[in-house]
């Protein structure tokens, strides 16, 4: 089993619409959770970042994480043009001196107008 | 806002010569990575750097592989004779807590 899975996609949507991102891990270590955008042929940027489960809101974004279930998600809403997308979740397992991130796949995305 | 820089942003060699990647990781970070991305798949981790050594290093950091903090703001990569397989893109990273923040990247093309 993969450590980080994501449905790769692509995913198309209309403008406004509300868009659910997912992962599902395998590592019950993992404790920090990360969403990174990146534009083609541009570096990640990081979007959300969460500790442990819970949920955590940024203006249309909200990042989930069910720790029960491996589980984490990022729903954006009224989505944009702007919002097209790869979308990347990642996690670190804490104690981790290096502070490895592992990846997901990552799911590509796009708002259309 | 301060920001991870990476040159060159493109970078073409041939098979065998020795490259240098550069980046400039954000000021007062500690934690310094490596990763890349080849074409159509994952990001994945090459080397973390904190306190002038490696901290963790991935199967695919071989010997071919090096890092240096030659000075107080760059963070290099080295590799000493590259493949074909080594075409993808590199990015850079640096920490702030346990956030991570990434350079543009350099597009490595192997001939």
């Amino acid at each position: 089993q993969k450590e980080v899975e994501q449905d790769p996609g692509p995913l198309s949507v209309p403008e406004g619409a509300i868009v659910s991102l997912n992962c599902t891990y395998s590592n019950s270590a993992f404790q920090y959770f990360m969403w990174y955008r990146q534009y083609s042929r541009k570096g990640p940027e990081l979007l959300m970042y969460t500790y442990s489960s819970g949920n955590k809101e940024d203006g249309r974004f909200t990042a989930q994480v069910d720790k029960s279930s491996k589980y984490i998600s990022l729903f954006i809403r009224d989505s944009q043009p702007s919002d097209s997308a790869t979308y990347l979740c990642a996690m670190e397992a804490p104690g981790n001196q290096g502070g490895k991130l592992i990846f997901g796949q990552g799911t590509e995305l796009s708002v259309k107008p | 806002e301060p920001e991870v820089t990476q040159t060159p942003s493109h970078q073409v060699t041939q098979m065998g010569q020795e490259v240098i990647l550069r980046c400039v990781p954000i000021s007062n970070h500690l934690y310094f990575y490596w990763y890349r991305q080849i074409l159509g798949q994952k990001v994945e981790f090459l080397v973390s750097f904190y306190n002038n050594e490696i901290s963790e290093k991935s199967e695919i950091f071989d010997d071919q592989f090096s890092v240096e903090r030659p000075d107080g703001s760059n963070f290099t990569l080295k590799i000493r004779s590259t493949k074909l397989e080594d075409s993808a893109m590199y990015f850079c990273a640096s920490r702030e807590g346990s956030k991570q923040y990434f350079g543009p990247g350099t597009r490595l093309t192997v001939l």
